[in-house]
């Protein structure tokens, strides 16, 4: 049973440019949680999803990002128009339900230049 | 926003000896868990606290939910190479629901020397 995958690991923007990270959950999971970590800090939550429905979006910018999660294919996390304070490593977790361990991918380093 | 404070902030220690950090918040949590991450990878869960007294052991691990409901221990005892990593706690605050909105803590980076 393969772990959360992410991609790709690692990502450099132009600014202004859109950054797309791609979260594949567990199988079996349909629950997907977004973190950003900045260098030398713990994670911040982001978003919160199940299939086809935001649950908890309360961490997002409030512009340029969105996230989806489709009833197909992997779970999402746009950025558009990126600035440098963007950069930075995506966490994508996944869990099979609520109260449940949530495991984590490797995470996508986000470099913008 | 809320934040968790963790201590201390490295550590550097020689194989073989104990190792003991902590966190502590200004309001409840109703789970602790910690965390830990090595250099290029995602956190992996160590022990996960549900209930406050709760002491909970996993191999050389210990970790303790605080009685108050706002600190966390964990212990690493007869450490090793392989123990170096960041160390994070994460709590779920009261009222949060059943979603993963944790609040982490900034961290404890351990070195062993062998």
């Amino acid at each position: 049973n393969a772990g959360v995958m992410q991609n790709p690991r690692h990502l450099v923007r132009r600014r202004g440019q859109e950054a797309r990270l791609r979260c594949s959950p567990m199988k079996g999971h349909s629950h997907v949680y977004w973190y950003r970590q900045l260098p030398e800090e713990g994670l911040k939550f982001m978003v919160y999803l199940q299939k086809e429905n935001i649950i908890d979006e309360s961490g997002m910018p409030k512009e340029r990002f969105s996230a989806e999660f489709p009833k197909e294919g992997p779970s999402i996390l746009r950025i558009q128009q990126v600035v440098r304070g963007d950069s930075a490593a995506y966490f994508c977790a996944s869990s099979l339900a609520t109260n449940t361990e949530a495991f984590f991918g490797q995470g996508t380093r986000l470099t913008v230049v | 926003g809320q934040q968790l404070n963790q201590s201390p902030q490295s550590m550097f220690i020689q194989e073989g000896e104990d190792v003991s950090m902590n966190c502590t918040s200004s309001s409840i949590f109703n789970t602790w868990l910690w965390y830990k991450q090595d250099p290029g990878e995602g956190p992996v869960l160590l022990i996960a606290l549900y209930k406050a007294g709760e002491l909970t052991s996993n191999g050389r691990l210990t970790a303790q939910f605080g009685i108050t409901r706002k600190d966390s221990f964990l212990n690493i005892s007869a450490s090793i190479p392989s123990d170096v990593g960041i160390y994070f706690c994460a709590g779920q605050p009261l009222g949060a629901g059943n979603n993963r909105k944790l609040i982490w803590g900034l961290g404890t980076s351990l070195a062993v020397n062998p």
